[in-house]
């Protein structure tokens, strides 16, 4: 099956620090998703980006799905910015999201 | 709307028990899908559901069952208990048209 490889696995940040996650996938993707998990264990829904480039405020997202990757920026980091960011991707259209193994990203004052 | 919510947040098993993990959602979304997530780890597909009526595997079914009466519940049940199935479990929803998913709160049990 499809391989889904994120970097670095731990990130450690002082507050208004810029950094950039990576997501490497095996095979090519109709659907790709960025989420947070907070420290209390919720999930939340980044971004769907299955090509192009997206921004959401201090957050931006790349995908280059030709070259089976893509980028999270976060500029100018928040301690609230802490947690874990998945990628997931969907090889096929079934619409099942497969997960990456996490990128742990501490964020301090 | 209340989003994806699920019942308990918390629970504790004796091998070899049963138990209803609830899911529910009230925005009408057709898709629905239950994964765990083990300590330090992504999440894993044990089920999912395109609508009322229908369900299918995922990559982590066994010891699992689903159901999915009406569009809002998705309920996850586990049969016999190990505890190999301690575990965070997830619901979430996809609404028609995008891929996007939204997911509950969590299940966090533990089964000695």
């Amino acid at each position: 099956g499809i391989q889904v490889e994120q970097s670095p696995p731990d990130l450690i940040l002082q507050e208004g620090a810029n950094s950039t996650l990576r997501c490497n996938f095996s095979d090519s993707v109709n659907n790709l998703q960025w989420f947070h998990q907070n420290p209390w264990g919720q999930l939340i829904n980044l971004f769907y980006i299955p090509s192009g480039t997206k921004q959401n405020g201090r957050l931006s997202a790349t995908t280059v799905a030709t070259e089976r990757y893509s980028l999270l920026y976060i500029s100018s980091s928040q301690t609230t910015d802490s947690g874990v960011y998945f990628c997931a991707v969907d090889p096929g259209n079934t619409d099942k999201l497969i997960f990456g193994t996490g990128t742990r990203l501490q964020v301090f004052p | 709307n209340a989003g994806v919510t699920q019942t308990p947040k918390f629970r504790i098993l004796k091998i070899g028990q049963s138990m209803t993990l609830q899911c529910t959602q009230d925005m009408n979304h057709n898709y629905m899908y239950w994964y765990r997530q083990d300590p330090g780890m992504g999440l894993k597909l044990i089920y999912y559901s395109v609508g009322a009526g229908i369900t299918d595997k995922g990559e982590v079914p066994n010891g699992y069952n689903v159901s999915r009466s009406t569009t809002e519940d998705f309920p996850l049940r586990l049969e016999l208990a190990a505890p190999s199935q301690t575990s965070v479990y997830f619901c979430a929803s996809t609404p028609p048209g995008t891929s996007r998913k939204f997911f509950g709160p969590g299940t966090r049990l533990t089964v000695l």
